[in-house]
């Protein structure tokens, strides 16, 4: 069965700092791979995603990410956050062989700013 | 063009009662995803629709959870009987179709007192 580890969860980072969010998938086939973020009593907003092609995708928000097969991970960064940043942000496969079409997530990671 | 739509936001329902969640998708999307999310934790696949077809429901519990789309009118979520274990934001996404990015709404808040 599919799964997604998010090992942090919670991070502190200062505002301005670089960010990178951990992810690490387990599938066997090739996965399609979301970020999206959550702010309090929100829905989720999709900040990008990878389905196939060049592994390093650029989302929304000065977001990007990168597909490593080798490690499957897929971590998010941001070269420097800012205080608006501060939300839960969920990693997320879904199954690319068509049928079976929920994505299943991550617990998610909290992202704190300091000022 | 109007997102995802969810309604009630929060709802209310004492143990024994029966709760209606309600998800209307976005236009021109036929393809409907529920999603339950506990306190601290990420969201839980519950079932997947189409106009009139339940595709899949491996994530639904066995029993008192039931989910439609009807040709005309949104999507229902029903919960019969609930129980405190039930309290959680339950998500709605929908899809232009199969392996399309899923567009999610705001949630429903389910509290059962």
């Amino acid at each position: 069965a599919q799964s997604v580890t998010q090992p942090d969860i919670h991070i502190t980072v200062s505002e301005g700092a670089s960010l990178e969010l951990r992810c690490n998938y387990s599938y066997g086939a090739t996965p399609y791979l979301f970020w999206y973020v959550q702010s309090p009593g929100q829905g989720l907003q999709l900040l990008l995603k990878y389905f196939s092609g060049d592994t390093l995708v650029q989302g929304i928000k000065g977001f990007e990410a990168e597909f490593k097969r080798s490690q499957s991970s897929f971590n998010l960064r941001k070269p420097s956050v800012h205080w608006s940043d501060a939300a839960e942000y969920f990693c997320a496969v879904k199954y690319s062989g068509g049928g079976a079409d929920g994505l299943t997530f991550g617990k998610g990671t909290h992202l704190i700013i300091q000022p | 063009n109007a997102g995802v739509m969810q309604n009630p936001r929060h709802l209310v329902r004492r143990r024994g009662q029966e709760a209606r969640l309600r998800c209307s998708p976005m236009k021109g999307h036929s393809h409907v995803y529920w999603y339950r999310q506990l306190p601290e934790e990420g969201l839980k696949f519950m079932v997947y629709l189409q106009k009139e077809n339940i595709i899949d429901e491996s994530g639904m519990p066995k029993e008192r959870f039931s989910a439609e789309f009807p040709k005309e009118g949104p999507s229902i979520l029903r919960i019969q009987q609930v129980v405190r274990g039930d309290s959680a934001a339950y998500f709605c996404a929908s899809s232009l179709g199969v392996g399309d990015e899923q567009f999610f709404g705001p949630g429903t808040r389910l509290t059962v007192l």
